[in-house]
């Protein structure tokens, strides 16, 4: 089944203390990309990748690392979480986008709680 | 710069009624949108997208909605609501020539009353 996994779906945490969500896609996908989602904001996009090794920042990138060593997977990295990075966080792919925006598939999103 | 904006951010139907939820966009150049659909504790999953063809564009489960230029809306309809259809619906512009972002509305809380 095509799908977009995230782990872990629930998290709570203390502040600074560093973690890792993964994102993994089963679609051959080159795009991939990570947003948080926050009441009354809709979602907003933290990092994406267009292909391995290459990244870049979206609108709300502060606090967050990621990385993109193998096609399937973009873990996103909180290095020193705080309270206000406490959100729900979703990941997605597509195929790249050359001619037309492509579909993206979302993962079923991580809830992460900073205390 | 794109956007969207949701013009309400609940909406209640009884079951069996029509339902409207509204957006308007903002794009500088034609506009690639989407609607999407996010159940309680679930994902986003992806309801209809407009990309310049058709401007009654089909979705699933019986939602359509209609891309109107003049208007710069591209409001999401149903003839008949169902309970399953209880969801956050979120209107979506992409930036795809630059980043492929895609920019969320604020999203429309959906009730259905039995």
């Amino acid at each position: 089944e095509a799908q977009v996994t995230q782990n872990p779906r629930y998290l709570i945490t203390v502040t600074g203390k560093k973690l890792t969500v993964t994102c993994s896609q089963n679609m051959n996908h080159e795009y991939m990309s990570w947003y948080r989602q926050d009441p009354g904001l809709g979602l907003r996009q933290i990092y994406y990748s267009m292909n391995v090794e290459v990244t870049d920042k979206g609108d709300v990138p502060e606090g967050y690392k990621v990385s993109r060593k193998e096609k399937r997977n973009f873990p996103l990295i909180l290095e020193s979480p705080s309270p206000n990075q406490t959100s729900l966080y979703f990941c997605a792919s597509s195929l790249l986008p050359l001619r037309g925006p492509e579909t993206q598939y979302f993962g079923p999103g991580t809830r992460l709680l900073v205390l | 710069a794109q956007s969207v904006t949701q013009l309400d951010s609940h909406v209640s139907v009884s079951e069996g009624t029509p339902v409207l939820l509204r957006c308007n966009y903002s794009s500088s150049y034609s506009p690639s949108l989407f609607w999407y659909v996010q159940h309680p504790n679930k994902g986003l999953q992806l309801l209809l997208k407009y990309t310049s063809a058709a401007t009654l564009v089909k979705g699933i489960n019986g939602f359509e909605a209609e891309f109107k230029k003049s208007e710069t809306s591209f409001h999401l309809t149903k003839p008949s609501a169902h309970m399953s259809d209880a969801a956050e619906y979120f209107c979506v512009v992409s930036d795809w020539g630059a980043t492929n972002k895609l920019i969320f509305g604020t999203g429309t809380l959906l009730a259905v009353q039995p």
